[in-house]
């Protein structure tokens, strides 16, 4: 099984601040993590996936996450957010074995980044 | 290149009534996922398929609802005798391999029953 947590339902934060998104994963061996951005009435836009390696990962828009196999968490990060950051933000795990290609969404975090 | 397309953006039915959402993915990609959106929820796998084959339908429900994803044309996402609770917001994605990592989504689907 696999399964993921978003904590928080509204994450707030000031133009210009760090902003960071919590995530927590469940898979029975080890995970592909991902993260999307969700903006009203649009789909889902890829921002960062970690596959392998470093265990720090950068993406769109100075998105960045970082896997902590240890407490079993991708959390989401930008040093400075913008007012345009504000969105639907969704993490996602896909176990390893092959042939599994469902991918497990948390519920969502709003993000409203304050001007 | 054109992202996934999907059509139609919002489909209105009374219950009872059929629903059929249809998905291109994108160009090069020969797989197809479908997702659910219910409101307040994240996305909940629905089905996998390839051209011509279902891979996973293990987060299909067991009656009124199928999908199919032909050699030629959209895969299409069909709902028989639509209910309230089938109201929901719908997405596709596409990959281009079945070990490719990101699925790519499409706009999405806003089903609403009435």
């Amino acid at each position: 099984a696999q399964s993921v947590a978003q904590p928080e339902d509204q994450v707030n934060v000031a133009e210009g601040n760090p902003l960071t998104v919590k995530c927590t994963y469940s898979v029975s061996g080890n995970p592909y993590l991902f993260w999307y951005v969700q903006y009203p009435n649009r789909g889902l836009q890829f921002l960062l996936k970690y596959i392998t390696g470093d265990n720090l990962v950068k993406g769109s828009y100075g998105f960045e996450a970082e896997f902590n196999k240890s407490q079993t968490s991708f959390h989401l990060k930008k040093p400075s957010a913008l007012v345009s950051d504000s969105a639907l933000y969704f993490c996602a795990v896909r176990d390893r074995d092959y042939g599994n290609n469902r991918l497990a969404f948390g519920k969502g975090n709003q993000v409203v980044v304050i001007p | 290149n054109a992202g996934v397309m999907q059509n139609p953006r919002h489909l209105v039915r009374r219950r009872g009534q059929e629903a059929r959402l249809r998905c291109s993915p994108m160009k090069g990609h020969s797989h197809v996922y479908w997702y659910r959106q219910l409101p307040e929820e994240g996305l909940k796998f629905m089905v996998y398929l390839q051209k011509e084959n279902i891979i996973d339908e293990s987060g299909m429900p067991k009656e009124r609802f199928s999908a199919e994803f032909p050699k030629e044309g959209p895969s299409i996402l069909r709902i028989q005798q639509v209910v309230r609770g089938d109201s929901a917001a719908y997405f596709c994605a596409s990959s281009p391999a079945q070990d490719s990592y990101e699925q790519y989504f499409g706009p999405g689907t806003r089903l609403t029953v009435t």
